[in-house]
C-alpha cells in the first residue's frame, strides 16, 4: 500500500543550527510530493512540492528538499534554523488514483535559543 | 489568494448528537475535501468530492457523510457523534491537476462529550 513515512516524531535544534527533516514515500508511480507546515491552531500551509524536473525544490521562508528516486525520500532542509520556524511539518504525496493526499504523521520542530 | 473557511474553530457537541461541520471555498475550486488530524496520526481522509452532488470515501468514513449541494460549500456530517469522534477536521480544496497544491482551512476542533 502507498505510504509516506516521516522519521522521528520531535526534532530539536538551537537557533542557526541546521534542520533535517526526514520523509521517505513508498509510491509504484512517480510521486507529487509536498511538505506542509502547522503552526499552533491554524491550517496547513504549503512550504514546497515536487512534481516533476529539478530534484532540488526551494520553497517558502528557506526551506528546500531533494527528491531522491534512488532512496524513495524527500527530505526538508534549511541551512539556519529561527525559532519562528518551530511548527509541526507534514510530508504528503498524492495517492496513486485520484488528487487526494496521504500524510506522513507529522514532526514537531523545536527550536532552542 | 485562494480562502477556505470553516464555520466553526472550536465545537463543543454531546455523544448522539448529529454535527454539522461547513467548509466554503471561494475559488470555484472543484474538489474538495475532509481530513481528520489526530495527534500522531497525521491527517487521514475521510472523504472527498469532486463535483456537485458526487462524493467519494476516504481511509476513515465509518460515521461520517458528507453534503455537496453547491461547488463553493462541503458539509462534513456526524451522524450520531461519539467520543472517539473528538478531533481536529480540516477541510481542503484544489483546483483540478494532481500537481496543485491543496488549499487548507484553519480547522475546526471538535470535542464530543
Amino acid at each position: 500500500a502507498q505510504s509516506v513515512t516521516q522519521l522521528g516524531s520531535h526534532v530539536s535544534v538551537s537557533e542557526g543550527a541546521l534542520v533535517l527533516l526526514r520523509c521517505n514515500y513508498s509510491s509504484s508511480v512517480p510521486p507529487y510530493l509536498f511538505w506542509y507546515v502547522q503552526y499552533p491552531n491554524q491550517g496547513l500551509q504549503l512550504l514546497l512540492k515536487y512534481t516533476t524536473g529539478a530534484t532540488l525544490v526551494k520553497g517558502i521562508n528557506g526551506f528546500e528538499a531533494e527528491f531522491k528516486k534512488s532512496e524513495t525520500s524527500f527530505h526538508l532542509t534549511k541551512p539556519s534554523a529561527h525559532m519562528s520556524d518551530a511548527a509541526e511539518y507534514f510530508c504528503a504525496a498524492v495517492k496513486e488514483a485520484g488528487t487526494a493526499l496521504i500524510f506522513g504523521k507529522g514532526t514537531t520542530l523545536s527550536v532552542s535559543s | 489568494d485562494v480562502k477556505v473557511t470553516q464555520s466553526s474553530r472550536y465545537l463543543v457537541k454531546r455523544t448522539g448528537e448529529k454535527v454539522f461541520l461547513e467548509c466554503v471555498q471561494d475559488m470555484d475550486h472543484e474538489n474538495m475535501f475532509w481530513y481528520r488530524q489526530d495527534p500522531g496520526l497525521g491527517l487521514r481522509l475521510i472523504y472527498f468530492s469532486y463535483d456537485v452532488k458526487m462524493k467519494e470515501k476516504g481511509d476513515i468514513p465509518e460515521g461520517y457523510s458528507v453534503s455537496r449541494e453547491k461547488k463553493e460549500r462541503f458539509s462534513l456530517i456526524l451522524e450520531s457523534a461519539s467520543t472517539n469522534q473528538t478531533s481536529m477536521y480540516l477541510c481542503a480544496s484544489i483546483d483540478g491537476g494532481i500537481h496543485q497544491p491543496q488549499h487548507f482551512g484553519d480547522g475546526t476542533r471538535l470535542s464530543i462529550l
